[in-house]
């Protein structure tokens, strides 16, 4: 148990459907992360929060959609996915300031069909 | 056309055995770097952690190296026993300062430890 959890951890959606993907970290960090981990490719940083602003958007599709309300949640809105965009979804958190461990959550595995 | 997964290097060592696993990294600028186990249906799970001013750090059965001149990291790991079978990933911070990090991670090494 890390402190991240993530819900649910496993997901199928058809290509129309619209689903939000959860994360909750319990370790009082300020940043939090999606990473997505697929079978082709290494592990790929998507978005970063720090302090509920978004710093970084990693050039992601539209049809992935962030939503950091505040520094314990974070969410992963998802719309008309393709089934590439299958994968496992990690989420990550760190506390302030640079150069810290990134603590991940058990992931949500994707399936678009 | 037929998709094709990640080819992941894969190292097998008979228990008790040590096994070093590496990894080239790419920012000759990176100044932090983790290695991360990663079993399967879990998240990554940090290992260890160096600095770019260090090239060498040991933990608990666990050593990292870091060779700056050739940008290579190695995970050393003593008297390897079965829960030690997972993947390895290295990671280097990029960096984004104090605004969060920015992890680019290798593409993992099996690790499979033989009884």
């Amino acid at each position: 148990e890390t402190g991240v959890t993530q819900t649910p951890r496993h997901l199928v959606m058809g290509m129309t459907n619209k689903k939000s993907l959860k994360c909750e970290q319990h370790l009082g960090h300020n940043a939090m992360y999606w990473y997505k981990q697929s079978a082709k490719k290494p592990l790929e940083l998507m978005f970063v929060y720090n302090f509920k602003e978004q710093t970084e958007n990693n050039s992601v599709p539209s049809r992935f959609s962030p939503e950091c309300p505040n520094s314990s949640h974070l969410f992963l809105h998802l719309h008309t996915l393709q089934p590439e965009d299958s994968a496992l979804y990690l989420c990550a958190s760190t506390p302030g300031g640079a150069n810290t461990e990134a603590f991940f959550g058990q992931g949500t595995r994707l399936t678009v069909v | 056309g037929e998709s094709v997964g990640l080819h992941l290097p894969t190292l097998s060592v008979q228990e008790g055995d040590n096994s070093i696993i590496n990894c080239a990294y790419s920012n000759s600028a990176s100044d932090y770097f983790i290695w991360y186990k990663q079993e399967s249906g879990k998240g990554p799970q940090f290992i260890i952690d160096i600095r770019s001013n260090m090239d060498k750090r040991q933990g608990q059965r666990v050593t990292v190296l870091l060779n700056k001149t050739v940008k290579h990291l190695s995970l050393q790991i003593a008297a390897t026993q079965p829960g030690d079978s997972a993947v390895y990933f290295c990671a280097e911070n990029n960096g984004m300062g104090n605004y969060g990090q920015n992890f680019v991670f290798g593409p993992g090494t099996r690790l499979s430890v033989l009884p």
